[in-house]
């Protein structure tokens, strides 16, 4: 099983400021099966990026992803008030089997 | 749009089995998707539990395996979970998913998710 790890736990920011998110898994990512949510309270989670760096539906383009192989990064550019939320990241191999990251909180400074 | 929501106990006994449904709407069961449970103890991360397709082929998370069944009911384009012998542990918000599309391993939409409670 490829655990992921995300970094930091809790990260405090400002409104305008830039927010870079870590995932480090335990073995190489396959086929950049690599995606990112967000997930506010009592809500479910809400997909950003898929493969790595492809942007859903209606994610606006201040949210983007890079990396590969065993290490992702998540970063919002500019952050706007509705940004602040728990964020996963989740991954897929071919067992097959999907696991996700415990999570970074991001909160308002 | 297709749209899914859970519905079931939102509390079960320890010991016993819980039981999930998911309605698809918006969409056929019948596509190319695979279709999934995952859940969330409170204040916690997710877990995926297991996925099926629209031909009942399953695929189950290994630490669940010996206690879950994935079922699926094309005629009323719905599919089930059910977990056995539960326990405290089991307690969580319990949320369907399918896939973003054929070959694209990322969950959208998702359900609403339903919390259940493992308690005497």
């Amino acid at each position: 099983e490829i655990v992921l790890t995300q970094s930091p736990g809790t990260v405090s920011l400002s409104p305008g400021e830039r927010a870079t998110l870590s995932c480090r898994a335990s073995q190489s990512v396959s086929s950049n099966y690599l995606a990112w949510y967000q997930q506010k309270p009592g809500q479910a989670p809400r997909l950003l990026i898929y493969g790595v760096s492809s942007r859903a539906t209606g994610i606006p383009d201040r949210f983007s992803g890079s990396g590969s192989g065993t290490d992702f990064t998540l970063t919002i550019s500019r952050l706007e008030p509705e940004d602040f939320a728990v964020y996963f990241c989740q991954q897929y191999d071919r067992s097959p089997m999907f696991t996700f990251g415990q999570g970074t909180k991001l909160e308002i400074k | 749009q297709v749209l899914l929501q859970e519905s079931g106990p939102g509390l079960v006994k320890p010991s016993g089995t819980l039981s999930l449904t998911c309605a698809v709407s918006g969409g056929s069961i019948s596509s190319t998707n695979w279709w999934s449970w995952v859940r969330q103890p409170p204040g916690k991360g997710l877990e995926w539990i297991g996925q099926i397709y629209h031909s009942g082929s399953t695929n189950y998370n290994p630490s669940l395996k010996s206690r879950v069944n994935i079922s699926v009911d094309k005629s009323k384009n719905q599919f089930s979970l059910q977990l056995r012998s539960v326990t405290a542990a089991d307690t969580a918000v319990y949320y369907c998913a399918t896939e973003l599309g054929f070959g694209v391993p990322s969950f959208d939409p998702w359900g609403q998710g339903t919390l259940v409670t493992v308690s005497s």
